[in-house]
Parts: structure tokens; sequence; C-alpha cells
């Protein structure tokens, strides 16, 4: 079975820390993304990677970096977190076509981060 | 910004009846998708229909889509309460260096009451 496995299930750090969200998938996939879920504002891109080394901004990319060294690992990084960092984290994958659209996203189980 | 809408924003039916989620979209898109997301969980893909595709099935789900009105619809038919789960469409609407992001709707919550 395909996998996309995020290192936390829940996490707890306190304001101004660096924090790090690991997610490696086994699927040999182009392209992984990390998204941030709130209630009631569903589900926001905050970063992907199209390759190695290769990054580009989502959405809401304020507060965070990413890093993508190898194929199937992809970090998010939050500088110096603050509360309002608090939520879930996704990260997914998915190969891409010869013309560049996605296929279907797999999304690991997600990391609850509070921040205190 | 988000670029699918779901409608409405919670449904609440009775197990055995069928439950038709609705999503509108703004720009033109390669293809819509649709995840389904138990509470707490990551998301499941469910289907995936291409921007020339007017309805396709799988098992108990059927997806359309009408690009005219930019619009596609989830029906899920004779539901079970195992069906009770959170449901987003997701676009992918890029090209050139944006061809890559999927943006998601806020969902709809349904619930299939036993």
């Amino acid at each position: 079975d395909v996998k996309v496995t995020q290192s936390s299930r829940y996490l707890v750090k306190r304001t101004g820390e660096k924090v790090f969200l690991e997610c490696v998938q086994d699927m040999d996939h182009e392209n992984m993304f990390w998204y941030r879920q709130d209630p009631g504002l569903g589900l926001r891109l905050i970063y992907f990677s199209y390759d190695v080394k290769m990054k580009e901004k989502g959405d809401i990319p304020e507060g965070y970096s990413v890093s993508r060294e190898k194929k199937e690992r992809f970090s998010l990084i939050l500088e110096s977190a603050s509360t309002n960092q608090t939520s879930m984290y996704l990260c997914a994958s998915s190969s891409i076509r010869w013309d560049r659209i996605n296929e279907k996203l797999f999304f690991g189980s997600g990391t609850q981060l509070s921040v205190l | 910004s988000q670029q699918g809408e779901e409608d409405p924003q919670a449904l609440s039916i009775q197990e055995g009846e069928n439950a038709t989620m609705n999503c509108s979209y703004k720009t033109s898109i390669n293809n819509l998708q649709w995840y389904r997301q138990n509470s707490g969980r990551g998301l499941v893909h469910l289907i995936l229909i291409r921007s020339n595709e007017r309805e396709k099935h799988s098992g108990r789900l059927r997806v359309t889509l009408d690009t005219s009105k930019k619009s596609s619809s989830l029906l899920i038919t004779a539901s079970r309460a195992a069906d009770t789960a959170s449901y987003f469409c997701a676009t992918d609407a890029g090209s050139g260096g944006s061809n890559y992001k999927l943006t998601f709707g806020k969902g709809t919550l349904l619930t299939v009451n036993p």
C-alpha cells in the first residue's frame, strides 16, 4: 500500500521555538504539499514542491519555510512558532501527468500542533 | 484564496437516503477531485473528473461536472452510517508554474443517522 507518513500525530511546542514537521512518501512522487486545516477555513496550502530542492509558495507561506533535500522527504519548518500557528498540518504527495497536471493526492494522517 | 466552495456546509440524512453535495469554483480547471475526511484524520481520495468529462461513477458515488456553470456535484446513494465524514472538492486550475497545486474548498460535513 502507498504511504505518506508524518513524523508526529500530536505535538506541543512553546512560543518562539523552531518546529520541524517531517513527511515521507514511498511512492516516488514528484509533488509534495503542506496544508494547514482550521475549523471553518478548510485546507489552505502553505508550500509545495515539484522536485528536489524546488519549492513554491502556496496561499499562506508567511512564518513557514520548507526543505526538500531528497525526493521522498518534505519538511515544514516553523521558524519561530506562534500561537496562531496552532493547527492541524497535513502533508500530501502526488504524481503528475506528462502535461504536469496533478493526479490524485495521497495524504498523511496529519499532525495536530499546539503552540502554547 | 480558495477556488472551490462546497454547499451545503452541513447535511444530515437518514441511513438509506441519498446525499448530494455541490462544489462551485471560479476559474477554468484541468480537473476536479473529491476527497473524504473522517474526523481528525487525513483526507482520502474518492474520485477525479477531468475537464472534458461530464459524469463519472465509482461504486455508490456519482460525480458530475458542468464547466459552463463552473460547478460539480457528488452524489452518494444508499448512504450508510459509515459515510459520516467531511467531503471536500479540490481543483487543479494552474498553468505554467502554478500547475502543481490543488486548491480545496471548506468542505461539507455529512452526518448519516442510523
